[in-house]
């Protein structure tokens, strides 16, 4: 079965250090990929994802993630974090079945803080 | 546009009973589906549905029931709760199952 695996459980980084946050999933055939964050007392939203073209790919606030196939990695960074991304993040994939729908299954998360 | 609502937003249960956590969209969404979040265990899919009348179990799916007779209601039924079913439910919604989900905000349920 497919899994995602996020090995940063827990991140502390000091306001402008460089982020990267790891993300491997286990299928290995054509997947979607996604990045979420759950900013403290907010649900969910979507911070970028992946279907297909340029392996990097921009989203919001400044992230960006680079999808390596050969590693089955979406790692997820950001040049220099701000206070306000500490928040609990969620790397997602789900299985391109050509156009049927899937599973979106999602990794443990990481949770990041930022010190002032 | 209200999105996804989910209610309750809180709720305590006695281990045995039973109830139903609703939701509902209102973006014509065929692609609805269930997560509970549990601590160091992210998003765990649930149940979910593909449009009205279809639905198909995820990676935690004993102990729930779904149903979809509409497009814009998916709710999730505890028929015994259970302590281990002690959880923050998030109810989510898109166009298609490859699409960004659209998150409700949330229920946070307490088996005791």
């Amino acid at each position: 079965a497919q899994s995602v695996s996020q090995h940063n459980h827990h991140v502390i980084l000091s306001e402008a250090a460089s982020l990267e946050l790891g993300c491997n999933y286990s299928y290995g055939g054509t997947v979607n990929l996604f990045w979420y964050v759950q900013y403290p007392g907010q649900h969910l939203q979507l911070l970028l994802k992946y279907f297909s073209g340029d392996p990097l790919v921009k989203g919001i606030k400044g992230f960006e993630a680079e999808f390596i196939k050969s590693k089955f990695s979406f790692n997820l960074r950001k040049p220099s974090v701000q206070w306000s991304d500490t928040a609990e993040y969620f790397c997602a994939v789900n299985v391109d079945y050509g156009g049927a729908t899937n599973k979106l299954i999602f990794g443990t998360g990481t949770l990041l803080a930022v010190q002032p | 546009n209200a999105g996804v609502t989910q209610t309750p937003k809180f709720q305590v249960l006695k281990t045995g009973q039973s109830m139903t956590l609703q939701c509902a969209q209102d973006m014509n969404h065929e692609y609805m589906s269930w997560y509970r979040q549990d601590p160091g265990m992210g998003l765990r899919l649930i149940h979910y549905s593909v449009g009205a009348g279809i639905t198909d179990q995820g990676e935690v799916p004993n102990g729930y029931n779904v149903s979809r007779s509409t497009t814009e209601d998916f709710p999730l039924r505890l028929l015994s709760a259970a302590p281990s079913q002690t959880s923050v439910y998030f109810c989510a919604s898109s166009y298609s199952g490859q699409e960004k989900l659209f998150f409700g905000s949330g229920t946070q349920l307490s088996v005791l």
